[in-house]
């Protein structure tokens, strides 16, 4: 079954201090994985696209990881700020007929002062 | 920018009642969907639109339908409201409809619904 686990569920960390979110994925065929961030009361909006033969991809103070051979990605966060508090969900894409997006349960991030 | 823009924001329905979820893009985008998002779940896919004028089901179709007239707007309906489709909706809209094209989908900022 095609699935994608996030992990942890939820994390606290202090403002200016780094993260790093985890992303592991049964997706096959895999045609490429998401990254999004979906702030409170707010659409999802993507950080990142990946393929097969992309290891790392930033964007800005995000940058994600894809391990294609064990299907793990991360995704790191540099220097937080409390705009970062947000929920991230990893989105992995298929080569199936259809839409084939499996979605993640997100990780909710809260960043404090 | 526009984007995709979602009506209403909030609704409140009663059991057995019906409406309409309205969803509309200016991107000239091909694809559109519509999604439900609950809480400790994924979104899962309701409905989908390849191109103008066709609809295919999700994962989760029963108990709603959609229409597709325009290219712009992606309508969801439901046609007697039940407490299980108290959520929150999001409507999202993309170039291509297939997974294997590196392209986003761009989301409206969600329908909250409650059914009582």
């Amino acid at each position: 079954k095609n699935q994608v686990e996030q992990s942890p569920q939820s994390l606290i960390i202090l403002e200016g201090k780094n993260c790093t979110l985890q992303c592991n994925y049964t997706v096959s065929p895999f045609s490429n994985l998401r990254w999004y961030k979906q702030d409170t009361g707010r659409g999802p909006v993507s950080l990142t696209i990946m393929t097969f033969s992309e290891n790392t991809k930033s964007n800005g103070r995000y940058t994600a990881t894809l391990d294609a051979d064990t299907k793990q990605s991360s995704l790191h966060i540099t220097a937080s700020q409390l705009s970062d508090s947000a929920s991230y969900i990893c989105v992995v894409s298929s080569y199936q007929a259809g839409t084939a997006l499996i979605f993640g349960k997100g990780t909710t991030l809260s960043v404090s002062s | 920018n526009a984007g995709v823009t979602q009506t209403p924001k909030f609704q409140v329905l009663k059991t057995g009642q019906s409406m309409t979820l309205q969803c509309a893009q200016d991107m000239n985008h091909n694809s559109m969907y519509w999604y439900r998002q609950d809480p400790g779940m994924g979104l899962r896919l309701i409905y989908y639109s390849a191109s103008e004028g066709t609809t295919d089901k999700g994962e989760v179709p029963d108990g709603y339908n959609v229409s597709r007239l325009k290219k712009q707007n992606f309508l969801l309906g439901l046609e007697s409201a039940a407490p299980s489709q108290t959520s929150v909706y999001f409507c999202a809209s993309s170039y291509s409809i297939s997974g294997g094209v590196n392209q986003p989908q761009h989301f409206g900022d969600g329908t909250r619904l409650s059914i009582l």
